[in-house]
C-alpha cells in the first residue's frame, strides 16, 4: 500500500494557462474526493466518484474546472484559464464504501498538489 | 445551511499543559464526525470517527467526544510533536460521503 499519490506536487503557471492534476488513489478503494484549500482554511469539497462515475460536483466548481476518472482508476483535475483565485492545494482523498455501501468518513488524503497563478 | 465552526483558531501550549479543541456544528442530520490531524505541507490524517452524542474515542493523548453540538478534542500532558492543525469535518444524511471541513484549529506546544 502506497498510500494516494499526487502529481505534480507543486505548479506554478500564469494567469489564462490551463492546469492539469493527477491523483492515484489506493488501489483497492472505488471512491475518490477532490477538495481545494486555502491558507489559514480546512478542505472545501469539490467532486467526488465511485468508481468512473462523478456523482457530486460542488457549486465551488465553475465551467473551467473539470474531473475525470477514467475506468474507475486515477483522476485527473483540468483547470481551464487560470485565474489567481485559483491558487491553493487541490487535496485528492480515496476511501472504500463499507459492505452496506455507506461511504465511510475515513478518508485517505495525499499529500497535495499546489498551485500557484501569477 | 450545514456548518462546522472550530475554535480556537490557534492555540499555544506548554508541554504537559493539558487543553480542549471545540467543534460546533450545524447540520441537518448528522452521519459521523470527524477529526483529522494536518502537518504543514502535508493531506490531513484521519484520527477518529464519532457516531451518536456520548461517543468517545481515544488514542494516545487525544480524546475526542461528542454532544448533540459539537464535540471536543481533548489533548492531555501535550508533547511537542502534538503540533499540527487539528481539523473537524461532518458527514451529513442523505448527503453523499462529502466531508464538511471546519477552518481547524492550529496548536503549538512548546517544549
Amino acid at each position: 500500500d502506497t498510500g494516494v499519490s499526487q502529481n505534480p506536487r507543486h505548479k506554478i503557471t500564469k494567469r489564462g494557462q490551463n492546469v492539469t492534476f493527477r491523483c492515484d488513489p489506493i488501489s483497492e478503494h472505488n471512491r475518490l474526493y477532490w477538495y481545494r484549500q486555502t491558507l489559514g482554511q480546512g478542505p472545501e469539497f469539490l467532486t467526488y466518484f465511485q468508481n468512473e462515475a462523478q456523482l457530486e460536483k460542488s457549486r465551488l466548481l465553475s465551467d473551467r474546472f473539470s474531473a475525470e476518472r477514467p475506468k474507475g482508476s486515477f483522476s485527473t483535475l483540468e483547470i481551464q484559464r487560470t485565474e489567481q483565485g485559483d491558487s491553493a492545494m487541490y487535496l485528492c482523498a480515496s476511501s472504500q464504501t463499507a459492505g452496506t455501501g455507506d461511504p465511510t468518513g475515513e478518508l485517505f488524503f495525499g499529500e497535495g498538489s499546489r498551485l500557484t497563478v501569477l | 445551511e450545514d456548518q462546522v465552526t472550530q475554535s480556537p483558531e490557534a492555540l499555544r501550549l506548554q508541554e504537559g499543559e493539558s487543553s480542549s479543541l471545540n467543534c460546533s456544528y450545524t447540520v441537518s442530520g448528522l452521519r459521523g464526525l470527524f477529526w483529522y490531524r494536518q502537518d504543514p505541507g502535508k493531506g490531513p490524517e484521519f484520527l477518529f470517527t464519532l457516531y451518536s452524542a456520548g461517543e468517545e474515542k481515544e488514542k494516545e493523548r487525544l480524546k475526542a467526544t461528542l454532544t448533540k453540538k459539537e464535540s471536543f478534542l481533548h489533548i492531555t500532558a501535550p508533547k511537542p510533536e502534538d503540533s499540527a492543525t487539528y481539523l473537524c469535518a461532518v458527514q451529513v444524511r442523505n448527503q453523499g460521503g462529502k466531508l464538511i471541513f471546519g477552518q481547524g484549529t492550529e496548536l503549538s506546544v512548546k517544549p
